[in-house]
């Protein structure tokens, strides 16, 4: 059974660091692209970064680029997103998904950003 | 990036009547090799965004067969034939044919 496991999610000032993680099962981590999606009530739902199998490519939508990092550790099947310099429009749920389909999805984490 | 329009917003819904749910994009979501990557998502009160459907047509595994999904181009919709209580939520599309993959804003089922 496919298992995604976010953490990391919390009250942060703007201005702020976070770095949130997600623990994959169940699937072979290591084959798949790795996304970020998060959900406001604002703006729905929204594509935030992905990373390549290898870790060699990585790409991010354009309001984080520059202040989020996308990694992986394959041997530990988890993915990791370091957020820097946090704004209050980062307030979300976010969560990890596999590959290109977007089939499965973990339960998210809340990060939210405030004074 | 391509814009996903979604209709109605709400949907107020008689149990065991149909529902309709538009999606509508600002680009052909037609691939090279005729490929269209929209898929709809179902969210429940308080769960994760679920996959029903994807390229246009095909139901996931699981998903009962009253969900169908249609369309082309930038034209597609989601029908229920019979709404059921725990068809109650939101409901997305969401395009894999240009990056970044993009949703609509969608639309909330509600039992009337």
């Amino acid at each position: 059974e496919v298992q995604l496991v976010e953490s990391g999610g919390a009250l942060v000032q703007p201005g702020g660091s976070l770095r949130l993680s997600c623990a994959a099962s169940g699937f072979s981590f290591s084959i798949y692209w790795m996304n970020w999606v998060r959900q406001t009530p604002g703006k729905g739902l929204e594509w935030v970064a992905n990373i390549r199998q290898d870790g060699g490519e990585k790409y991010y939508v354009n309001s984080v680029r520059g202040r989020f990092t996308i990694s992986r550790d394959n041997a530990n099947n988890s993915l990791f997103l370091q957020m820097n310099s946090l704004r209050v429009d980062d307030t979300a749920v976010y969560y990890c998904v596999p590959g290109s389909a977007f089939d499965y999805w973990g339960r998210g984490t809340l990060v939210s950003v405030s004074a | 990036d391509v814009v996903l329009t979604q209709s109605p917003l709400s949907l107020p819904v008689t149990l065991g009547q149909p529902a309709s749910l538009s999606c509508r994009s600002s680009q052909s979501l037609v691939t090279g090799n005729g490929n269209t990557y929209l898929s709809w998502f179902q969210q429940r009160p308080g769960q994760s965004p679920r996959r029903l459907i994807y390229n246009v047509s095909k139901r996931d595994s699981g998903v009962p067969d009253r969900f169908s999904g249609s369309g082309s181009g930038t034209d597609f919709t989601l029908k229920i034939s019979r709404v059921e209580a725990e068809d109650v939520g939101v409901y997305y599309c969401m395009q894999g044919t240009h990056w970044p993959q993009t949703f609509g804003q969608g639309t909330k089922v509600e039992i009337k």
